[in-house]
């Protein structure tokens, strides 16, 4: 049973510049929801997905983006990249009826400079 | 947003000894939980905590929900190498708070 996985693992990106990060759920999850982790910090919850629909927002701007499509999958996308973005993007999944315990991926390091 | 708050920072202990942490909020949560996060990864879910007083076991691992709704604890007992690690607690109302984590070095 694949748990879940994110691509890409790495990314080096510029300033100004837009990315997008993937992520695939755990089998049998409907619900991703997506994190900005920054080094020696806890994870901070940006948004999640439920039913191709963004469900709950954290405290990001607009800058940053996502997508579900109809298979559960998802895409984060930042644009107009700050070197403060440079984090540890981590993605979990879960099931609707119990979102609370989530699964994580190991996530992809993106460094801005 | 406001995250939580945990204590120790950092242990650095014997093999065979008990560990004991714990995370604390200003604010209330439904759920608590308990995360291994190792460097460059994502956080494996130990433990999840449900009910105000609840009190879990995972192996050698223990975990309470606090009577406040406020604070969590975890423990673990007669430490091996391999629960070398950083331990990440969270809590959820309507999204997912969490803390900075506790890193534990255990020295055989």
């Amino acid at each position: 049973d694949a748990g879940v996985t994110q691509s890409p693992t790495h990314l080096i990106k510029t300033r100004g510049q837009q990315v997008t990060l993937r992520c695939s759920p755990k089998s049998g999850h409907d619900t991703v929801s997506w994190y900005q982790q920054a080094l020696g910090q806890g994870p901070q919850f940006i948004f999640q997905y439920y039913e191709e629909e963004e469900r709950q927002r954290g405290n990001f701007p607009d800058r940053f983006s996502g997508h579900q499509f109809p298979n559960y999958s998802s895409e984060l996308n930042v644009n107009a990249l700050l070197l403060g973005d440079s984090a540890l993007y981590l993605c979990a999944s879960s099931v609707i009826s119990s979102y609370n315990e989530q699964f994580f991926g190991p996530g992809t390091r993106l460094t801005v400079l | 947003g406001q995250q939580l708050n945990q204590s120790p920072q950092s242990m650095f202990i014997q093999e065979g000894e008990d560990v004991s942490m714990n995370c604390t909020s200003s604010s209330i949560f439904n759920t608590w939980l308990w995360y291994k996060q190792d460097p460059g990864e994502g956080p494996v879910l130990l433990i999840a905590l449900y009910k105000a007083g609840e009190l879990t076991s995972n192996g050698r691992l223990t975990a309470q929900f606090g009577i406040t709704r406020k604070d969590s604890f975890l423990n673990i007992s007669a430490s091996i190498p391999s629960d070398v690690g950083i331990y990440v607690c969270a809590g959820h109302n309507n999204d997912m708070r969490f803390g900075a984590g506790t890193r534990l070095t255990v020295k055989p």
